[in-house]
């Protein structure tokens, strides 16, 4: 069953402005993972954030995690071309297994 | 050192065949997983196992999907009886630690089913 789900589905903006795709889950987890995947390739890890953590950077990355909605955001500062792919969310599930479980995923484009 | 490798890149399998995927993961991780990843259902975990070779913790209940894993860095994944269903990118992946750490992709394994 699906545990994370990303919203939008699509994104596409223009070169230079920012990009913000959210997540939401199901239960309670121990942490929240961002992946990116360009065509053809496997995923790529962006960021962990931890339960207790509300915010966390990398570069032009900012991840929100408000545990009381149960949802998540991922924002890209100043696209680039570059950051066109998929992204997706991944969460374990707190007491219970630890298997991490993925979200289907924001298409992400940028354009020119 | 090196990332997590897959073999083969592509796969065609006739319908009713078996198929193995192998799956080189990172040594020294913990966590092994495989996961199946379609445009609709996005990634799907199939099996996925910790630091006991060869004990797999099926994601999905099915009678046809079985992983190996022979060295704690090698892993094989099975699927027996191949379905049309079955068409799908297979990706393994493997974490250093048990929780809260992060999973290193290979490339996948792109199955087709004819």
């Amino acid at each position: 069953s699906q545990q994370g789900e990303e919203d939008p589905q699509a994104l596409s903006i223009q070169e230079g402005e920012n990009a913000t795709m959210n997540c939401s889950y199901k239960t309670s987890i121990n942490n929240l993972q961002w992946y990116r995947q360009n065509s053809g390739r496997g995923l790529v890890h962006l960021i962990l954030i931890r339960s207790n953590e509300r915010e966390k950077h990398s570069g032009r990355l900012r991840v929100t995690l408000d545990t009381s909605k149960k949802s998540s955001s991922l924002l890209i500062t100043a696209s680039r071309a570059a950051d066109t792919a998929s992204y997706f969310c991944a969460t374990d599930r707190l007491n219970r297994d630890d298997k991490i479980i993925f979200g289907k995923g924001t298409r992400l484009h940028i354009l020119p | 050192g090196a990332g997590v490798s897959q073999s083969p890149r592509y796969k065609v399998a006739k319908r009713g065949r078996d198929v193995a995927l192998r799956c080189d993961s990172i040594s020294g991780h913990v966590t092994l997983y495989w996961y199946r990843q379609t445009l609709g259902q996005g990634s799907e975990v199939l099996t996925y196992s910790q630091s006991d070779a060869q004990r797999d913790k099926s994601g999905r209940p099915s009678g046809r999907f079985s992983a190996e894993r022979p060295e704690r860095s090698v892993s094989t994944l099975k699927i027996q009886r191949t379905e049309q269903g079955d068409s799908a990118v297979y990706l393994c992946a493997s974490s250093l630690l048990r929780r809260n750490s992060p999973l290193h992709f290979g490339n996948g394994t792109r199955l087709t089913v004819t």
